[in-house]
């Protein structure tokens, strides 16, 4: 049974700073993952898919990076802004299956 | 830019009542998905719809949920006699293809007191 783990799950940065988000699955037969932000209350927006044969992806000021055998993505936010504060989640879809494994999410918080 | 729309946005039901949860998703997307979310845990999986008919479904899903694509446009979900526990932010979510990306609608709060 797949797990998804993030780590850390809270984050408190100042404004400006690069960081970078964890995420960690036991079962590396993934057909890819995706990266999505959740603001309090508030539905789920995609921010990045990698494919299970790609190695990163880049959008605007994110990168994620993934590496299948070892179980691990990270998401990448350079110059963090005040806006960039929400909850971050990944989630996995594994090969032969159409759902997506959520993992805990991590909360950031970034300070003017 | 097209988006899943879900309605209601916030639903208030007693507990024993059915409730329906409605859901458009983007229109030439093909894969449909219900997920909740319990204040406080994970995004969890409910089912996945393709073709008409579910593909996937997990061991929340029992018999007192049903999916339904009633039109071209919409999809819903039904809870038959909700109990308290059901209450949860569900979202409903879509695809074009089962492994790209999914697009989250902004979630329905069912309350059940």
């Amino acid at each position: 049974k797949q797990e998804v783990t993030q780590i850390p799950a809270a984050l408190s940065v100042p404004e400006g700073e690069n960081l970078v988000l964890n995420c960690s699955f036991t079962d590396s037969a993934i057909y890819n993952l995706q990266w999505f932000r959740q603001d309090p209350g508030k539905g789920l927006t995609s921010l990045l898919l990698i494919q299970s044969s790609q190695r990163e992806q880049t959008s605007g000021r994110l990168n994620a990076s993934l590496d299948k055998s070892s179980g691990r993505s990270t998401l990448y936010i350079a110059a963090s802004q005040p806006g960039d504060s929400a909850t971050y989640l990944c989630a996995v879809m594994n090969t032969g299956f159409q759902k997506l494994v959520f993992g805990t999410g991590t909360r950031l918080l970034v300070s003017p | 830019e097209p988006e899943v729309t879900q309605t209601p946005s916030h639903q208030v039901t007693q507990m024993g009542q059915e409730v329906i949860l409605r859901c458009v998703p983007i229109s030439n997307h093909l894969y449909f998905y219900w997920y909740r979310q319990i204040l406080g845990q994970k995004v969890e999986f409910l089912v996945s719809f393709y073709n008409n008919e579910i593909s996937e479904k997990s061991e929340i899903f029992d018999d007192q949920f049903s999916v339904e694509r009633p039109d071209g446009s919409n999809f819903t979900l039904k809870i038959r006699s909700t109990k308290l526990e059901d209450s949860a932010m569900y979202f409903c979510a879509s695809n074009r293809a089962s492994n790209t990306e999914a697009f989250f609608g902004q979630g329905t709060r069912l309350t059940v007191v």
